[in-house]
């Protein structure tokens, strides 16, 4: 079955980076691209970005734009997203999600488990 | 604050037939599908509804959902106390080049 397993948890330290991995399964990761999305304690869903299977060509939010980059290794069938300069408002659950693009649409299915960053001094 | 505007608590009692709307612009819900997902807490988020009213398979035909202009709605009918849970809209917008969500709703049921 379509599966996307994350990394484990993180703590880091303000001012420092974190990357977290994102193993595809079940399906062939060159058809589809991988967008990552993250949730601050008790907030809702925000994108950060998406990269292509295909190419890796990648796609920013404004916001993370110099902050975050995402890279695939398709030997491993393996996305990472890597953030700097993590202050305390990063924490959150990063989670990725494939995305599912269809003529006019696209759709995240499946979702990762999700992997935890605390950015605590 | 999101820029889709969802209603922060829906409820309703087992059985009952519950909507949760979900408004946006002309930029995105406008002009594109909208997504629904749901969200147990604990858990990563589930595809749920995806172009506006079509459901993934094992997706109960009590979901569905709908779009009118710059709105869209999520129903679900016969309640059940399973369904309760985060429920967030999506949407690609142009103008952001990205997709948005809605801040999410979350059900309760009685």
């Amino acid at each position: 079955q379509v599966q996307l397993v994350q990394s484990g948890a993180e703590v880091k330290k303000p001012g420092a980076s974190v990357k977290v991995s994102c193993k595809a399964s079940g399906y062939t990761v060159t058809n589809y691209g991988i967008s990552w999305v993250r949730q601050a304690p008790g907030q809702g869903l925000e994108w950060m970005g998406w990269i292509s299977g295909y190419n890796g060509n990648t796609n920013y939010a404004q916001k993370f734009q110099g902050r975050v980059t995402m890279t695939t290794d398709t030997s491993t069938s393996t996305t990472y997203m890597e953030l700097r300069s993590l202050r305390s408002d990063d924490t959150a659950l990063y989670y990725c999600a494939r995305e599912v693009a269809a003529t006019g649409s696209s759709w995240f299915d499946p979702w990762g488990q999700g992997t935890l960053v605390t950015v605590s001094s | 604050q999101s820029v889709l505007t969802q209603p922060p608590s829906a409820s309703g009692t087992p059985g009952q037939r519950v909507t949760i709307s979900c408004s946006g612009s002309s930029s995105n819900i406008g002009s594109t599908t909208v997504n629904w997902y749901q969200q147990f807490p604990g858990t990563a988020p589930k595809l749920l509804i995806y172009n506006n009213n079509q459901r993934p398979s094992g997706v109960p035909d009590r979901f569905s959902g709908s779009k009118s202009g710059t709105s869209a709605s999520l129903a679900i009918s016969g309640l059940q106390s399973e369904d309760e849970a985060d429920y967030y809209c999506a949407a690609w917008d142009d103008s952001l080049n990205g997709p948005v969500f809605g801040g999410g709703t979350k059900l309760t049921v009685l």
